[in-house]
């Protein structure tokens, strides 16, 4: 069954260094999304994709966040200058279409700042 | 802006019984979506049923069911015959109909199964 990959699993990095997050969507999925979990907290929403555009962003994903989609495949979410509060586990997830409503998350990965 | 709330940060149930974890939501939305995901302590987000507000019948996928009610504005998710594996955070969240909307997730509850 095709399924969402991240990697790094888990990326550590000291404060104020870029961090890029890998993620592959399922093929033929046409929407992408990166989620945020704060440890011991609940899941945001950050950004979502489509059509090599960004269509919609949370208040979250302020100016140190980019994403991208440099090929067919990968989907890559950017933090330029890493703050401690970035710390979280960050969820790509991807979506078949308009109006299909299951969203396929990926198993995360784990951004430490240090 | 729609919100949703898990007013059990914790629950615990013994194995086999059956237990009912609560979410309400607030929408000026008339068309959505909901869904329960699972997360167990690997953080993978699981998708364990969804509900679809124009369905008046509640979802059901084997041991889990709803009790969706559109008025009141309320989704809890009913596990019966609870299983070990079935400790986990578990995430009520809601989506727009239209132009394929982000998911909006509660804060949680987490379910430990006792044996």
């Amino acid at each position: 069954e095709p399924e969402v990959t991240q990697t790094p699993s888990h990326q550590v990095t000291q404060m104020g260094q870029e961090v890029i997050l890998r993620c592959v969507p399922i093929s033929n999925h046409l929407y992408f999304y990166w989620y945020r979990q704060i440890l011991g907290q609940k899941v945001e929403f950050l950004v979502s994709f489509y059509n090599n555009e960004i269509s919609e962003k949370s208040e979250i994903f302020d100016d140190q966040f980019s994403v991208e989609r440099p090929d067919g495949s990968n989907f890559t979410l950017k933090i330029r200058s890493t703050k401690l509060e970035d710390s979280a586990m960050y969820f790509c997830a991807s979506n078949l279409a308009e109006n299909y409503n299951e969203q396929f998350f990926g198993p995360g990965t784990r951004l430490t700042v240090l | 802006a729609q919100t949703v709330t898990q007013s059990q940060p914790e629950m615990s149930v013994q194995e086999a019984e059956t237990v009912t974890l609560s979410c309400t939501y607030d929408t000026s939305e008339s068309n959505y979506y909901l869904f329960w995901y699972k997360q167990p302590p690997s953080r993978q987000m699981i998708l364990v049923i969804r509900q679809e507000a124009y369905k008046q019948q509640n979802a059901t996928e084997n041991r889990f069911s709803v009790n969706f009610q559109k008025a009141a504005k309320s989704f809890s998710l009913k596990i019966s015959d609870s299983q070990l594996g079935d400790t986990a955070m578990y995430f009520c969240a809601f989506m727009k109909h239209v132009n394929n909307n982000d998911m909006r997730f509660g804060a949680g509850t987490r379910l430990t199964v006792k044996p």
